[in-house]
């Protein structure tokens, strides 16, 4: 079974600019969750989607957003991009909320630089 | 934003010995998930806990849900070079139907041949 996959796997962007990013979780997954990830602050919770409705939001300025498709498929985007959102972008996949598995998995992520 | 009390931050250890990390936290956590990290690579998934003073193995990892559920330790026996990477600890917050998942400072760890 394919894993996570996350495009692009690296992206430079300029102040000022927006991104997209692409999440596809495993086959079966409909939860997906975004994390971004930084030397100094580790690991924080971006949001979570699950039947293309979030579910659950860190906190996170409102220029971080997100969506979900009906195939489970995910974009998350950040408008007016600023130095402090270079950072690996993180998707995680899971089966749904409610069932006993409660396991995560991580794609390979963005790399994300902001000049 | 909120975070685990990971230790402890790094370690060097030879290889052949046994290794003990941990998390912490004063809240109370549903489920605690153990990952590994190599760099430029996502958190791969170690072991899933599930109860309060649960002890799954997974190889030469083994790790424990504290009995309290602010706690889980994760113990790696007999450590290899390849074991070298970041090791992180991820607790659920008591949210029903959520992944919501918040991660501890992480675990370097370096193994001397």
């Amino acid at each position: 079974k394919a894993g996570v996959t996350q495009t692009p796997r690296y992206l430079i962007k300029t102040r000022g600019q927006q991104v997209t990013l692409s999440c596809s979780p495993i086959s079966g997954h409909r939860s997906v969750s975004w994390y971004q990830q930084t030397p100094g602050q580790g690991l924080q919770f971006l949001f979570e989607y699950f039947s293309e409705t979030q579910r659950n939001k860190g906190n996170f300025p409102g220029r971080f957003s997100g969506r979900q498709f009906s195939n489970s498929r995910s974009e998350m985007n950040v408008s007016t991009l600023e130095l402090g959102d270079s950072a690996l972008y993180l998707c995680a996949s899971s089966l749904s909320p409610g069932v006993s598995s409660y396991e995560q998995y991580f794609g390979p992520g963005t790399r994300l630089t902001v000049t | 934003g909120q975070q685990l009390n990971q230790s402890p931050q790094s370690m060097f250890i030879q290889e052949g010995e046994d290794v003990s990390m941990n998390c912490t936290s004063s809240s109370i956590f549903n489920t605690w998930l153990w990952y590994k990290q190599d760099p430029g690579e996502g958190p791969v998934l170690l072991i899933a806990l599930y109860k309060a003073g649960e002890l799954t193995s997974n190889g030469r990892l083994t790790a424990q849900f504290g009995i309290t559920r602010k706690d889980s330790f994760l113990n790696i026996s007999a450590s290899i070079p390849s074991d070298v990477g970041i090791y992180f600890c991820a607790g659920q917050l008591p949210l029903s139907g959520t992944y919501k998942y918040i991660f501890g400072t992480g675990t370097r760890l370096k193994v001397l041949a």
